[in-house]
């Protein structure tokens, strides 16, 4: 079992929508959780950061983790084309990766 | 600010071949990793490093090495190159303050 499980989409949305990208892992002692964005032929870039249970608001963006479900959650509002990019969860722990969902908002 | 550096960022490469990935950082971070990135598996772990002088295995190691002879320096071999290993190579070095990971551009390897 992967430490990290994520759907690897494509996930297409009209501008404007709300957008949830999900995770789940695998380990209960993980405390530090991170979403990562990925634009295409570039590296991740740190986007959200947050540490056990809770929610981090940064502008449109929104992170959730729910340490009893061992789910974390990014949520966009108000997408943007801009926002079109691959999603990476991230667990602290040698720094073990979701798959990524590629995220496609259409204008 | 430079981060971090890759090089080559493109190369194929015949089977067999021996082939080194450069990857240099000026943070003065202390920890690296190198991480393939395929289609649908996402970015998976090969090596890491948490300071100089010292290495660990990550998720997929076999068929990779890594030395870390000083801060800066992270190379990863591949001894004998098998078409496997075509994929998109990230390096990266975290932050210990912040813990946030600083990726390189990548470097994309065809193996033929």
């Amino acid at each position: 079992q992967k430490e990290v499980e994520q759907d690897p989409g494509p996930l297409s949305v009209p501008e404007g929508a709300i957008v949830s990208l999900n995770c789940t892992y695998s380990n209960s002692a993980f405390q530090y959780f991170m979403w990562y964005r990925q634009y295409s032929r570039k590296g991740p870039e740190l986007l959200m950061y947050t540490y056990s249970s809770g929610n981090k608001e940064d502008g449109r963006f929104t992170a959730q983790v729910d340490k009893s479900s061992k789910y974390i959650s990014l949520f966009i509002r108000d997408s943007q084309p801009s926002d079109s990019a691959t999603y990476l969860c991230a667990v602290l722990n040698k720094f073990y990766f979701g798959s990524g969902t590629k995220l496609n908002v259409k204008p | 600010i430079a981060g971090i550096t890759q090089a080559p960022t493109s190369q194929i490469l015949a089977a067999g071949r021996r082939m080194t990935l450069r990857c240099t950082q000026d943070m003065r971070h202390n920890a690296m990793y190198w991480y393939r990135q395929d289609l649908g598996l996402g970015l998976r772990l090969i090596h890491y490093s948490n300071t100089a002088g010292t290495t660990g295995k990550g998720e997929v190691p076999d068929g990779y090495s890594v030395s870390r002879a000083n801060t800066d320096d992270f190379p990863l071999t591949l001894a004998s190159a098998v078409p496997s290993q075509t994929s998109v190579y990230f390096c990266a070095s975290s932050d210990e303050s912040t813990g946030e990971l600083f990726f390189g551009e990548g470097s994309r390897l065809t193996v033929l």
